[in-house]
Parts: C-alpha cells; sequence; structure tokens
C-alpha cells in the first residue's frame, strides 16, 4: 500500500517565478494538508483541502494557493517566488474524521 | 498565538539507555498530542499519539506521558537503538479539527 506520494522530490526556481507541486494522499484518505518546513524548523500549516475546498488555512499570502481534484490528489502552486520560500514542502493525508496524518517525504523547493 | 515548544534542541544518548525527549505546550485547549520522527530527506513519520483523558500511553519500545497540569509532554525511548537517531517533534491538535502545530524539534544522536 502506497503512503503519500509527492513530486517533484527536488526543485530549483528563480525568482519570481511559479511553481506546483503534487501530492497523492495514502490509499483511503480524503483529506489533504500542505505544510512548509524551513531548514531547522517544524512544519508550519499552510492549508488543508477537503472535497476540493480549502478548509483551513494557516498564516501565508496568497501567493500560496491550492486545488484538490476528485480523486483526493492535490496541488500546491506559489506565485511570484521568493528566496524565503526555499524550503521542504510537506504533504499529509488523513482519512475523515481521523485526527492523525500521514506525510509524504515532500518537495524540497530551492529559489535561487 | 499559540505555540508548540521544546525544552532541548539536543540530546545525545548511549546505545542501549533510555531516552527522554520533553515538549511543553501552550495551548490549553488542545487536546490531541503527536510524536512525530524526521530522519534526514524524509518526511515525519508517526511514533505515537495521545488524547487529553490518558496521562499515558504504551507503543513499542516508546512511552508518551501528558501532563496537563503543566501542560508538559514528553516522549520515551527504551533502549535506544542507532536507528533511532533522528529529529522528533511533538505536535497538538484541538479536536483532531484544528491543524497540527509542530514545535521546532529535537535532535536525537545515538552514541554506539
Amino acid at each position: 500500500d502506497a503512503g503519500v506520494t509527492q513530486s517533484p522530490t527536488h526543485l530549483i526556481k528563480t525568482r519570481g517565478q511559479q511553481v506546483t507541486l503534487r501530492c497523492s494522499p495514502k490509499s483511503g484518505h480524503d483529506t489533504v494538508s500542505w505544510y512548509q518546513q524551513a531548514l531547522g524548523q517544524g512544519p508550519q500549516f499552510i492549508f488543508q483541502y477537503y472535497e476540493e475546498e480549502e478548509r483551513q488555512r494557516g498564516n501565508f499570502p496568497d501567493r500560496f494557493s491550492g486545488h484538490q481534484f476528485p480523486n483526493y490528489s492535490s496541488e500546491l502552486n506559489v506565485n511570484a517566488l521568493l528566496l524565503g520560500d526555499s524550503a521542504l514542502y510537506l504533504c499529509a493525508s488523513r482519512q475523515g474524521g481521523n485526527y492523525g496524518y500521514t506525510f509524504g517525504s515532500g518537495t524540497r523547493l530551492t529559489v535561487v | 498565538g499559540e505555540s508548540v515548544g521544546l525544552h532541548l534542541p539536543t540530546l545525545s544518548v548511549q546505545e542501549g539507555d533510555n531516552s527522554i525527549i520533553n515538549c511543553a505546550y501552550s495551548n490549553s485547549a488542545s487536546d490531541y498530542f503527536i510524536w512525530y520522527k524526521q530522519e534526514s530527506g524524509k518526511g515525519p513519520q508517526f511514533i505515537i499519539d495521545i488524547r487529553s483523558n490518558m496521562d499515558k500511553r504504551q507503543g513499542q519500545r516508546v512511552t508518551v506521558l501528558l501532563n496537563k497540569t503543566v501542560k508538559h509532554l514528553s516522549l520515551q525511548i527504551a533502549a535506544t537503538q542507532p536507528g533511532d537517531s533522528a529529529v522528533y517533534f511533538c505536535a497538538e491538535s484541538h479536536s483532531g479539527n484544528t491543524p497540527l502545530v509542530f514545535g521546532k524539534g529535537t535532535r536525537l544522536s545515538v552514541i554506539a
């Protein structure tokens, strides 16, 4: 049983560019959350998707947007990239009312 | 805002010894707590969780203790092994519906 899969694993972008990160949740999971993890820090919540709608959002600017598809997979889009957006982006999924999240291995984004 | 923090940023232990990693939380409304292990280049991996109606929960070689009076959480690892070397995060949530809030993490180094 595949867990949470994310693509790509690594990405290098230039300031001002746009990026799209992808996530496939664990089989049976319908809720997807995205986190940003800066080097040496704990993950910070970006937003959560359920039933194709953004349900909760953390303290991130509108440059960060997302989408959830009918098959529960999700995308994270970041526009007008800044150097400070360099981080590990983690996708986590869970099933319905269950409390625990399963995390993917993340996408390492480097903005130069 | 509310936050979850850790007392010790690094911890070195001898192989075979017991490890104790501590965590303080500030949101008194939090009722669900999780410990995650994160190895280099990987996403957080679930270790054990506990709800606020419990004081202690045991898993395989791990025990989580919750002291709601002083808002303190600890993870005990018995007979620490080299494979336990990683960064450990505690995270909290309210009723499982609010996003997980992570602390900064503690790096555990096991000395063989």
